[in-house]
């Protein structure tokens, strides 16, 4: 049962262009949304959040956009630097189980070619 | 400024052993929480746990798991009886309060490794 599904395992783009990660959910009581960048032997890294109020939050390179009538959030980085490669995990918070807790996608891995 | 620390960082086990995994959450931290990463899959909770409470453990499997977290020192990860199914990357984080909106920080995990 996959509540939170990332689609693409992988992408790869050229430095200075524009990166966009792709997240669906299946769950409409999920009421906020983050996206962690993890690099090889470390753990998660917080990257960005957004609202489900919201449908757009931006920080710095990196923009979240939701599209709650699709269940859809995308992450768009721009320009992409090298340095931005990484496994990249939508979550999506809820009460679940007795509890808010975070569902994870399976993440996408991001290379950026200089 | 310590982060979330997991020790040990690689841990080899034979089938039936015992594993422990430790957690030191954040300096004032209270809130801990435990996920699990298969080999091509995500992160899946397996359990929450405040100072001497267990508050989810809705993740976790019914048999062979347990977690504590205890009023001194780290929580602690349990996997008795070790099967090959077991293998994965064990990940803690912990949170300054309830709301999960602000955000979890991440341990770099434990790599458990069951021959």
């Amino acid at each position: 049962d996959q509540q939170v599904k990332q689609n693409s395992p992988s992408l790869s783009v050229q430095e200075g262009r524009i990166s966009i990660l792709n997240c669906d959910y299946t769950n409409s009581m999920f009421d906020y949304f983050l996206w962690y960048k993890k690099y090889p032997a470390e753990g998660p890294t917080f990257l960005i959040s957004i609202s489900s109020i919201k449908d757009k939050n931006e920080d710095g390179r990196f923009t979240v956009f939701l599209n709650k009538s699709a269940k859809h959030l995308s992450l768009h980085i721009v320009p992409s630097q090298p340095g931005d490669s990484a496994v990249y995990f939508c979550a999506a918070s809820a009460i679940q189980g007795g509890s808010e807790k975070l569902v994870f996608g399976k993440g996408t891995k991001l290379t950026v070619n200089p | 400024n310590a982060g979330v620390m997991q020790n040990p960082r690689h841990l080899v086990r034979r089938r039936g052993q015992e594993a422990r995994l430790r957690c030191s959450p954040m300096k004032g931290h209270s809130h801990v929480y435990w996920y699990r990463q298969l080999p091509e899959e995500g992160l899946k909770f397996m359990v929450y746990l405040q100072k001497e409470n267990i508050i989810d453990e809705s993740g976790m499997p019914k048999e062979r798991f347990s977690a504590e977290f205890p009023k001194e020192g780290p929580s602690i990860l349990r996997i008795q009886q070790v099967v090959r199914g077991d293998s994965a990357a064990y990940f803690c984080a912990s949170s300054p309060n309830l709301h999960l909106n602000e955000k979890l920080f991440f341990g770099s995990g434990t790599q458990l490794s069951v021959l």
